[in-house]
């Protein structure tokens, strides 16, 4: 059972312009969502997280958006730059239990 | 601080051997966690620590055992490898329990032949 899904495997997008990741989830008692990016060969490093008490937060050139009627969040790169090629993870986690549990990732590729 | 570590980088057993998988943090974390990344699968908890001297299962721990004796290490181990478990293996640490972003490390990619 995919508690945290991401439909869209990949996805290419021009330098400069905005990127747009979702990633959709099943289990409403998800306490917090998180953003990871991945390179090639390395650990997955945290980018952004949101409450589920907020429906938006931004950190420069990405923001976070939380909807939870529609179990749904995005992240949002504007603009984009060559370094954002990598994949992105989604993640949520139940404070509850304290196990984080991760999408199965998009990978995204900015065209210079 | 190194943060977190793991070796080996690389591994390639025969199935039925076994190994340990090595992390290790410098920042007194009390939480410690292992996950597997196979291909369109994301990550997926095989054990987790909330401190030394507790151990708790995830969503694929069978085939791995591990222990926690000390705050800083958090070693997982194949009992007899089978070519399901070729995977790259992450270990991962936070400061508190439930917590937010989680440090990793830079994964151990494992092959059983």
């Amino acid at each position: 059972d995919q508690q945290v899904k991401q439909n869209s495997p990949s996805l290419s997008v021009q330098e400069g312009r905005i990127s747009i990741l979702n990633c959709d989830y099943t289990n409403s008692m998800f306490d917090y969502f998180l953003w990871y990016k991945k390179y090639p060969a390395e650990g997955p490093t945290f980018l952004i997280s949101i409450s589920s008490i907020k429906d938006k937060n931004e950190d420069g050139r990405f923001t976070v958006f939380l909807n939870k009627s529609a179990k749904h969040l995005s992240l949002h790169i504007v603009p984009s730059q060559p370094g954002d090629s990598a994949v992105y993870f989604c993640a949520a986690i139940n404070f509850g239990n304290e196990k984080l549990t991760f999408g199965t990732g998009t990978r995204l590729t900015i065209i210079p | 601080n190194a943060g977190v570590t793991q070796t080996p980088k690389f591994q390639v057993l025969k199935t039925g051997q076994s190994m340990t998988l090595q992390c290790a943090q410098d920042m007194n974390h009390e939480y410690m966690s292992w996950y597997r990344q196979d291909p369109g699968m994301g990550l997926r908890l095989i054990h987790y620590s909330v401190g030394a001297g507790i151990t708790d299962q995830g969503e694929v721990p069978n085939g791995y055992n591990v222990s926690r004796s000390t705050t800083e290490d958090f070693p997982l181990r194949l009992l007899s490898a089978a070519p399901s478990q070729t995977s790259v293996y992450f270990c991962a640490s936070n400061p508190r329990q439930g917590g937010n972003e989680q440090f990793f490390g830079p994964g151990t990619r494992l092959t059983v032949l």
